[in-house]
């Protein structure tokens, strides 16, 4: 079946300006991660969700950063007065729920912030 | 907080030999470490998982070994192809219910024919 799909593949914006970027997970899954990596570096967690539970926000790194999810459905990654620094993949991550934890990836979101 | 520590950064070896990597974790309750691999342009890509109440499981060229007494699990690659030319990831869970999983900073790994 279809795997988790993201987009854009690409984005380049100016600093200061805003995006967003989408995540449609794998239907049926109920939870969903984000993800940041930096050019040649590990995966550093953002946020989870699931279902309807708070999402855990813990790894955000500022408040410029925040996202939403609709239902067990698409979610949106947002990031507001885009900084130079947030340059990475944005990568995002379904699961069949808390009993399945194994992770399946889509294909990121490459940003550049000129 | 939790910490997964990953070695070695980059690997290269020769076509036809083994490859090791290897990570340490510091929760002692995280019970599932699974392995990913990510080419280049791509998300990464589940390999191979272990959860803890075994010390080691197989799939063809691949296995992963635990020792959770010394919190350190490894990944085993033989008979090396070109084509397992990635970067590699290991994680460990963590968090509530252990959904979420703390990733290592993955190793290079160069396989020249």
């Amino acid at each position: 079946g279809a795997g988790v799909s993201q987009s854009p593949s690409n984005k380049v914006t100016e600093k200061g300006k805003d995006v967003e970027l989408r995540c449609d997970p794998i239907s049926g899954h109920t939870a969903l991660y984000w993800y940041r990596q930096r050019l040649g570096q590990g995966l550093e967690f953002l946020i989870y969700f699931q279902g309807n539970s708070a999402p855990d926000k813990s790894g955000l790194p500022s408040d410029r950063f925040s996202a939403e999810r609709t239902g067990e459905s698409v979610s949106t990654l947002t990031i507001q007065r885009t900084q130079q620094e947030d340059s990475a993949v944005y990568l995002c991550a379904s699961t069949p729920g808390t009993l399945g934890k194994t992770q399946y990836f889509g294909p990121g979101t490459r940003l550049l912030v000129l | 907080g939790e910490n997964v520590e990953q070695h070695p950064s980059t690997l290269s070896v020769q076509e036809g030999d083994s490859a090791v990597i290897k990570c340490t974790y510091s929760d002692s309750a995280s019970n599932y470490f699974p392995w990913y691999k990510q080419e280049l342009g791509k998300g990464p890509q589940l390999i191979i998982d272990i959860r803890s109440n075994v010390g080691e499981k197989k799939d063809q060229r691949i296995a992963v070994t635990l020792n959770k007494t010394a919190k350190h699990f490894s990944l085993h690659i033989t008979e090396t192809q070109p084509e397992d030319s990635a970067v590699y990831f290991c994680a460990a869970s963590h968090g509530q219910a252990g959904t979420a999983l703390i990733f290592g900073k993955g190793t290079t790994l160069s396989v020249s024919s």
